[in-house]
C-alpha cells in the first residue's frame, strides 16, 4: 500500500536550468496538490490538479512554473530557468475526493528538495 | 483568505512532560489536519480532525469548529517528538479540502 511517491528526493540545478519534480499519488487517488516550503517559511499551496485538468493554480508563481497531471503517469511540477530563490522543499499531496468525507485524509509525500547553485 | 495562527511558536520540554499546542483559525473550515515535520523534513500526518476529538497513543487532538480552534495534546513527551508541528486548514469555501493553509508551526524540542 504505497503512499505518495515523490522523486527525486534531492535535486541540484544550476541557475538557468530546468527542474522537473514528479509525484505519483496514492493508489486510487485522482486529486493532486503541490506545496512549497521556502527556507524560514511555512508551507504554501501552489496548485491543485485532477487528471488532465488544473483546477486551482492560485498559488503558482506567474512565470517559469507549470504543473500537469496527465491521464497516464505521475504529476509533474516543472520549473524553467531556475533561480536561487526557487531553492525549497516541494511537497506533493493526494486525496481520494475533493470533499472530505468519512475521514478522507490528505496524504503528503516525503518531499523533493531543490537546491539551485 | 483564511488565517491560521499557532501557539506557542517555540516549546522546550524535558522528556516525560506533557504539552498542549493551539491552532486558531479565522473562518469556517472543511478540513483540519495536524502534521509533524521531523528533523529530516518529512511531513507526517497526525490527525485529520475538522471537528471532534481523536486519540492516537500519546497524542490526542480536539477541534471546536464553532469556536475556530484546535488543540494538540502530547503526553509523556519523548525526544523523538522533537520537530515542527503544523496545523493546516481547508477553507470551507475553497476549491477542495486538500487546498490547505498552514500555520507557521510550533517548534518542539524535547531534551532527555
Amino acid at each position: 500500500n504505497a503512499g505518495v511517491m515523490q522523486n527525486p528526493r534531492h535535486l541540484v540545478r544550476r541557475r538557468g536550468q530546468e527542474a522537473r519534480l514528479r509525484c505519483s499519488p496514492m493508489k486510487g487517488h485522482s486529486h493532486v496538490y503541490w506545496y512549497r516550503q521556502l527556507p524560514e517559511e511555512g508551507l504554501k499551496f501552489m496548485v491543485y490538479l485532477q487528471k488532465e485538468n488544473i483546477i486551482d493554480e492560485s498559488g503558482m508563481p506567474k512565470e517559469r512554473f507549470s504543473a500537469e497531471f496527465p491521464k497516464e503517469g505521475p504529476s509533474i511540477l516543472r520549473i524553467q530557468q531556475v533561480v536561487r530563490g526557487d531553492s525549497a522543499a516541494y511537497f506533493c499531496a493526494s486525496s481520494l475526493t475533493s470533499q472530505g468525507a468519512s475521514g478522507n485524509t490528505i496524504y503528503f509525500g516525503e518531499g523533493s528538495w531543490l537546491t539551485v547553485v | 483568505g483564511i488565517q491560521v495562527e499557532q501557539s506557542p511558536p517555540d516549546l522546550i520540554l524535558q522528556e516525560g512532560a506533557n504539552s498542549t499546542l493551539r491552532c486558531n483559525f479565522s473562518d469556517s473550515v472543511n478540513n483540519l489536519q495536524w502534521f509533524h515535520q521531523n528533523p529530516w523534513g518529512q511531513l507526517i500526518n497526525l490527525f485529520y480532525i475538522p471537528s471532534g476529538t481523536k486519540q492516537n497513543g500519546r497524542l490526542s487532538a480536539t477541534t471546536v469548529a464553532t469556536e475556530r480552534y484546535s488543540l494538540l495534546y502530547i503526553s509523556s513527551s519523548q525526544t523523538t517528538d522533537s520537530g515542527v508541528y503544523f496545523c493546516a486548514v481547508g477553507d470551507a469555501g475553497g476549491t477542495s479540502y486538500g487546498k490547505l493553509t498552514f500555520g507557521q508551526g510550533t517548534i518542539l524540542t524535547v531534551h532527555p
